[in-house]
């Protein structure tokens, strides 16, 4: 167990709808990302989140945003799903930037 | 930006043998290389990790070596294991500021 907690573990949706995928870091961890691995995949970066504010964005799109509250849990928010979202989302924190990222169990989001 | 390649892409070796995984890093300033083995629906775990004042780190069957004037570093796992087989990701960091860049991952397949 890495002390990371994502839920729901498995979402099931269909094309068009809006999903919140929610990640709590570990206990005194400031950086929150978030990652999508589709099947078969390598880790795709999403963005991360430092002590609430944006540090750093990948290829994310513009129907996905996210946030990190001030008590440093995180939510990544899916619209407008379309088929090709379907994957697993990760969620992972650390200390700080650049240093060991422990990750969540993750969230499979099926759109059918 | 920073770049990590990580070779091969998959690798199938007979139980019992070694494996190794190169990746090759970009940004000469990276400082922290660490190495994640994800198994089938599961999340990403560290399982070495060296940082650029060291040349060599082992752990039991599994060590990581660094050459920092090539910028690569690879993945040695001695007698390899049916739990061996696994996707491993390579990162490069810069340290606590920066963001972990990722390899693209190896699929290690372990024949019986």
């Amino acid at each position: 167990d890495s002390g990371v907690t994502q839920t729901p573990k498995h979402l099931i949706t269909a094309t068009g709808q809006r999903v919140t995928l929610r990640c709590s870091p570990r206990s005194g961890d400031l950086s929150v990302y978030w990652y999508q691995q589709s099947l078969d995949q390598g880790l795709q970066f999403l963005i991360q989140y430092y002590n609430g504010e944006e540090r750093a964005k990948g290829n994310i799109l513009e129907r996905f945003s996210a946030q990190q509250f001030p008590d440093l849990h995180s939510e990544l928010n899916l619209s407008s799903l379309e088929l090709g979202d379907s994957a697993l989302y990760f969620c992972a924190s650390s200390v700080g930037s650049g240093d060991e990222q422990y990750f969540g169990p993750g969230t499979r989001l099926t759109v059918t | 930006g920073e770049n990590v390649e990580q070779h091969p892409s998959t690798l199938s070796v007979q139980e019992g043998d070694s494996a190794v995984i190169k990746c090759t890093y970009s940004d000469s300033a990276s400082n922290y290389f660490p190495w994640y083995k994800q198994e089938l629906g599961k999340r990403p775990q560290l399982i070495i990790d060296i940082r650029s004042n060291v040349g060599e780190k082992k752990d039991q069957r599994i060590a990581v070596t660094l050459n920092k004037t090539a910028k690569h570093f690879s993945l040695h796992i001695t007698e390899t294991q049916p739990e061996d087989s696994a996707v491993y990701f390579c990162a490069a960091s810069k340290g606590s500021n920066y963001q972990l860049i990722w390899g693209a991952g190896t699929k290690l397949i372990i024949k019986p």
